[in-house]
C-alpha cells in the first residue's frame, strides 16, 4: 500500500526567505514522486517529479526537491519565497501497480508575508 | 497546446438532484482519471481509463456514480442521486499512459459542486 504524509497543514514565510514544504512517503514499490500547486480555483500543476534518475529534481519557478530513501522524505525547497508563490502544495505517490495511480497528501497551504 | 478541459466550471444542486460533468483530455494523452476533491483534503482517484477501458473503479461509489469514456477521448462522471457529502471539486485529468511520461498528470480547472 501506497501513502503520503505531509506534515504541514499550513507553512508562513516571509516574502525572500527560503521554503520547505515536508512530504513523508509510504510504498512497496520503487515510488515515482510528485509535487503539484494549485492556485485559487484552478487546477493543480505540476512542479517537479522523481523517477529513480538523479535524487535531487529541480523543477519549475525555482523550485526542488530532494528523494531521500533512508528517510522515506521527498521535501519541497525553495532558496526564496515570491509573493506569487502562495498557493496549495500536494505531495502525491504513484507506484507500479497496474493502474500508476497517484495517491496525494492532504495539502500543505503555504502563506507569503510581505 | 491545450489543456485539459471541463464543464461546467461551477455547478449548484439539491441533494437527491443528478448532476453530469464533462472533461475534454489532452489531444493524444491515452489515460484519463477523475478525482474527487473534498475541502481541505488532497485529491482522491474515483476513475481511471485507459483508452475507454476502466483502468481502476475501486473508489468509485457505483450506486450512485458512473463514467464514461466514449471513443477514448471525452468522457462524463454523473451523479445520481446527489448527496450533500458529494460537495467537492471535481478534477479531470490526462496522461499519455506510456513512455517516460506514462503518469505525469496534467490537470484540468475542475467542477465545483455544491450539494443543497
Amino acid at each position: 500500500a501506497q501513502s503520503v504524509t505531509q506534515l504541514d497543514s499550513h507553512v508562513s514565510v516571509s516574502e525572500g526567505t527560503p521554503v520547505l514544504l515536508r512530504c513523508n512517503y509510504s510504498s512497496s514499490y520503487s515510488p515515482s514522486l510528485f509535487w503539484y500547486v494549485q492556485h485559487p480555483n484552478k487546477g493543480l500543476q505540476l512542479l517537479l517529479k522523481y523517477t529513480s534518475a538523479a535524487t535531487l529534481v529541480k523543477g519549475i519557478n525555482g523550485f526542488e526537491a530532494e528523494f531521500k530513501k533512508s528517510e522515506t522524505s521527498f521535501h519541497l525547497t525553495k532558496p526564496s519565497a515570491h509573493m506569487s508563490d502562495a498557493a496549495e502544495y500536494f505531495c502525491a505517490v504513484s507506484g507500479r501497480d497496474s493502474s500508476y495511480k497517484l495517491i496525494f497528501g492532504s495539502g500543505t497551504r503555504l502563506l507569503v508575508r510581505p | 497546446e491545450a489543456g485539459v478541459a471541463q464543464s461546467p466550471r461551477y455547478k449548484i444542486i439539491e441533494k437527491r438532484q443528478s448532476v453530469a460533468f464533462w472533461c475534454n483530455p489532452i489531444s493524444g494523452h491515452a489515460t484519463l482519471y477523475w478525482y474527487q476533491q473534498i475541502l481541505g483534503q488532497g485529491p482522491k482517484l474515483l476513475i481511471q481509463f485507459q483508452n475507454n477501458g476502466v483502468v481502476d473503479d475501486s473508489q468509485l461509489p457505483k450506486d450512485r456514480f458512473s463514467a464514461e469514456r466514449l471513443k477514448g477521448v471525452d468522457s462524463t462522471l454523473k451523479i445520481q442521486p446527489a448527496k450533500l457529502e458529494d460537495s467537492a471539486v471535481y478534477l479531470c485529468a490526462s496522461s499519455l499512459g506510456r513512455g517516460d511520461s506514462y503518469n505525469e498528470q496534467f490537470f484540468g480547472p475542475g467542477t465545483r459542486l455544491t450539494v443543497l
